[in-house]
């Protein structure tokens, strides 16, 4: 099956700060990427779905400021989590997809926001 | 607002039973159905995908869909302890959604 490879898997990070997490397609391109966060013992929720070279749509309630999102090549897409807060700590995953017919899932990076 | 729900359990259920896995959708034009397993901590894999009316068989697992109903299922002949985990059921549309997850125990 397709690879998609998600890093960091883990990352600590001081309050205030801004962290970029990379969701790379490895062997397939993907022209549309999304960006889930899961908060523990809760389901996957979308925050938001890039495609190749144009902005992200964002999913309602979900900063689009503080969440940036890049897609800027057919097997990148990078999402910074701009001046971090305790609340901002979630697990979060990348997926993408090849033209809607399967969704291949980056193996998601644990945010701690100390 | 499309949305997927599922029973969030704990469902537990004895090694070597069959374990029903259940979730209803609201889009009724939906056309793709993934049913994943999650560990914790742990990023979800995919187990299944259905897209026809019916049964769909692989191994010890099959979903079964009902377009009719929206409703998904999937069963899981023989459990084992290992397939102790959270299922998470997803539709397809511009994205996947996703229901809140069934975490299934099984005792050995």
């Amino acid at each position: 099956g397709a690879v998609v490879s998600q890093h960091p898997s883990r990352v600590i990070c001081k309050s205030g700060t801004s962290v970029k997490i990379e969701c790379r397609s490895l062997d397939f391109q993907a022209t549309t990427m999304f960006w889930y966060r899961q908060f523990p013992k809760k389901s996957l929720m979308l925050m938001a779905t890039s495609n190749e070279g144009s902005k992200a749509t964002y999913e309602q309630g979900v900063e689009k400021d503080k969440f940036l999102i890049n897609h800027a090549s057919l097997t990148l897409s990078t999402l910074t989590v701009t001046s971090a807060h305790p609340e901002d700590s979630s697990f979060y995953i990348c997926s993408a997809s090849d033209r809607g017919s399967f969704f291949f899932f980056g193996q998601g990076t644990r945010l701690t926001v100390v | 607002q499309k949305e997927v729900e599922q029973n969030s359990g704990p469902l537990s259920v004895p090694e070597g039973a069959i374990a029903s896995l259940n979730c209803t959708y609201s889009d009724r034009g939906s056309q793709s159905f993934f049913w994943y397993r999650q560990y914790s901590g742990k990023s979800p894999e995919l187990i299944m995908s259905i897209y026809s009316n019916g049964d769909k068989e692989d191994g010890r697992f099959t979903a079964q869909l009902n377009k009719a109903s929206q409703y998904v299922s999937l069963l899981i002949r023989d459990s084992q302890p290992s397939d102790s985990a959270t299922y998470l059921c997803a539709v397809a549309g511009t994205a996947l959604i996703f229901g809140k997850g069934t975490t299934l125990s099984v005792s050995s």
